[in-house]
């Protein structure tokens, strides 16, 4: 069957670094990506990862190892308004998307 | 960025009725749109597939003649919850892929339906 395993729930320190990993088993690959999704909305696009390595945006990064069916998403600066759900998601042989459940993510300050 | 929308993005109806959801791409041309459901703390559950001008794919255990779905067309998607139950109420999301290729699904801001 197809898996896509996150935590359920992180905190860390507003002004520190967060990483929030994501491992994956599914019926072919296509890309990997991660949402935000604040409560009770819909989640908003962060990053797309298809080939090993690690893309920066900002105070986002995300990287991607295929070969371990293994992805994590990297908060830097952690802000109050970055508590939200981050959804780890990966696109299969189909080109449908495979959803994790999602890690809440609490800042504290 | 490519925007979708939702239309409404709430809505109370009674036991019984029907509720229509639009789902639209404003400025790109969505050649396959999704709709999802999504429970409290839960991750997105797929409902169905669609393609413009052909019929929708459904997931195993959606009931495609309760959640009716019409791919009209490259702009506009409908979800028609038919014959609604309390334990339709949900948070449904549609998302659209770029006709132009790319694997990004873009999201609408979700409908918030809730069935007394």
């Amino acid at each position: 069957g197809q898996n896509i395993d996150q935590p359920t729930e992180m905190t860390a320190t507003e002004g520190a670094i967060v990483q929030i990993n994501c491992t994956y088993q599914t019926s072919g690959f296509n890309g990997l990506f991660w949402y935000q999704q604040h409560a009770g909305e819909a989640p908003t696009f962060l990053s797309y990862n298809v080939l090993d390595g690690l893309e920066e945006k900002g105070r986002f990064s995300s990287f991607l190892s295929r070969s371990k069916g293994y992805s994590y998403l990297l908060l830097k600066e952690l802000q109050m308004k970055d508590s939200a759900s981050y959804l780890c998601a990966v696109m299969d042989s189909n080109y449908q998307l495979i959803w994790g459940a999602g890690t809440k993510l609490i800042i504290k300050p | 960025g490519a925007v979708v929308s939702q239309h409404p993005s709430r809505v109370i109806c009674k036991s019984g009725t029907s509720v229509k959801i639009e789902c639209r791409s404003l400025d790109f041309q969505a050649t396959t749109m999704f709709w999802y459901r999504q429970f409290p703390k839960k991750s997105l559950m797929l409902m169905a597939t669609s393609n413009e001008g052909s019929k929708a794919t459904y997931e195993q255990g959606v009931e495609k003649d309760k959640f009716l779905i019409n791919h009209a067309s490259l702009t506009l998607s409908t979800l028609t919850v038919t014959s609604a139950h309390p334990e339709d109420s949900s948070f449904y999301i549609c998302s659209a892929r770029d006709g132009g290729g790319v694997n990004e699904q873009y999201f609408g801001p979700g409908t918030r339906l809730t069935v007394t």
